[in-house]
This record gives C-alpha cells, sequence and structure tokens, in this order.
C-alpha cells in the first residue's frame, strides 16, 4: 500500500536537545511538505522541497532544519533554537502534477519534557 | 498573497442534516481547491479536489463546489451521520507554489 510513513508517533524533548522527525514515502512523489500544527492556529508550513538535493524555508523556518538527499525521504530536525516546539507536525507529499492531491502522514507530536 | 477564510469555526448538528461548509478565498487564480478532512490526532486525508475549469465534483455523499468569481468554495454533506464528526479544512493550490490552507470548521454530528 503506498503512503506516507512518520515516526515517532510520539517524542520527547528535553532543553537544549535537537531531536529528528522522519518522513517516509513510496508514493514516488516529487514534492514533500513539513507542517506545524498548533490548537487554533491551522496549518503552518515549516519547509517544503520539490526535487531532491532542493528545500525552501516555509512561513515558520526558525529553529528547524531539513534534508532531501533521497527522493523517499525528508526528516525534520527540530533544533534547541526552537523555543516553543510542543506541537503537531504532519509531512506531506504531492505528485509532479499540480493537479494531484496532497497526501499526508499521521503526525508526529512532540512534548517538552 | 492568496488567504483563506472557513466561517464558522465549529458547527453542531443533529444526525441526519444535510448541512454546508464554506470557504472563502482572496485571490482567484488559482489551478485547483483540495478539501480535507482532519480525525483528532490523525493527519488529513483528501477528499475532494476541484480543478479551476470545474464548478463541482462528488464523492459519496460529499459534493463541493467552486466559484472563482465569488472566491467560495462550499462542501455539502448530505444526511450527516456521527462518523462524519471530524475537521474538515480546505486549501488552495495557486501553482507551482504550496498549497494554502483555511484553518478549518470542526463538524460535531449528533446522534
Amino acid at each position: 500500500d503506498g503512503g506516507i510513513t512518520q515516526s515517532p508517533k510520539y517524542l520527547f524533548r528535553k532543553e537544549g536537545q535537537n531531536v529528528t522527525l522522519s518522513c517516509e514515502q513510496n508514493l514516488n512523489h516529487d514534492a514533500m511538505y513539513w507542517y506545524r500544527q498548533d490548537p487554533g492556529q491551522g496549518l503552518r508550513l515549516i519547509y517544503y522541497s520539490q526535487i531532491v538535493n532542493d528545500f525552501q524555508k516555509g512561513d515558520i523556518a526558525e529553529g528547524y532544519s531539513v534534508s532531501r538527499e533521497k527522493k523517499e525521504s525528508f526528516p525534520l530536525t527540530v533544533t534547541s533554537a526552537q523555543k516553543n516546539p510542543t506541537a503537531f507536525y504532519l509531512c506531506a507529499s504531492r505528485g509532479d502534477s499540480f493537479n494531484q492531491p496532497q497526501h499526508f502522514g499521521d503526525g508526529t507530536r512532540l512534548s517538552i519534557l | 498573497k492568496q488567504e483563506v477564510t472557513q466561517i464558522p469555526a465549529a458547527l453542531s448538528v443533529p444526525e441526519g442534516e444535510n448541512l454546508v461548509l464554506n470557504c472563502s478565498f482572496t485571490d482567484s487564480a488559482i489551478y485547483n481547491l483540495q478539501w480535507f478532512r482532519q480525525d483528532p490526532g490523525k493527519g488529513l486525508t483528501s477528499l475532494l479536489l476541484i480543478q479551476s475549469s470545474q464548478r463541482e465534483q462528488t464523492s459519496g455523499r460529499l459534493n463541493a463546489s467552486l466559484d472563482k468569481s465569488s472566491g467560495r468554495s462550499t462542501l455539502y454533506i448530505a444526511a450527516s451521520q456521527p462518523g462524519d464528526s471530524a475537521t474538515y479544512l480546505c486549501a488552495l493550490n495557486s501553482g507551482n507554489t504550496p498549497l494554502v490552507f483555511g484553518k478549518g470548521t470542526r463538524l460535531s454530528v449528533i446522534a
């Protein structure tokens, strides 16, 4: 079954620690996205990548970093510079046609210890 | 800059009622509009995608319409069921840029 796998489902971060959220897709999609969701805030775009070895900042990139070394993988690192990382993180992907729907993973919930 | 608004933020209806969710947007230069459903603690599931050249799309009890000239889309849910309870989000695609999302309407269908 094709889809997007996010891991872990729950993650806890200590003060000053970097943590990495995994996102893997087997849909052969070129474009991948990371969103942050807070209660009442809707979805906010962190980073996106439209092709391997290339990515762009979204609306709230500060304190986050990404890499896109493989088409199927787009990991997100939440660095210690992100002072309020507690949120629900969603990864998504889309094929190379603008008229293809965007697909989402089941999310990772990050909390501070 | 594209802005997407969904009103109301929350809606509660009795089971069996037909209902309409609204989505408005400021820039009519779009490729398509997508409606999603999100259950608590889960990711988004794509329900319907309407291309800019289309007026509506249907899937089962769901019907989505698009009126670019007025900057509006509606999602019609027929004969609502408790299992329809979720948050419904609309998103606009303006081309080679990421989707722009509304904040969603939280729907509760009461048995």
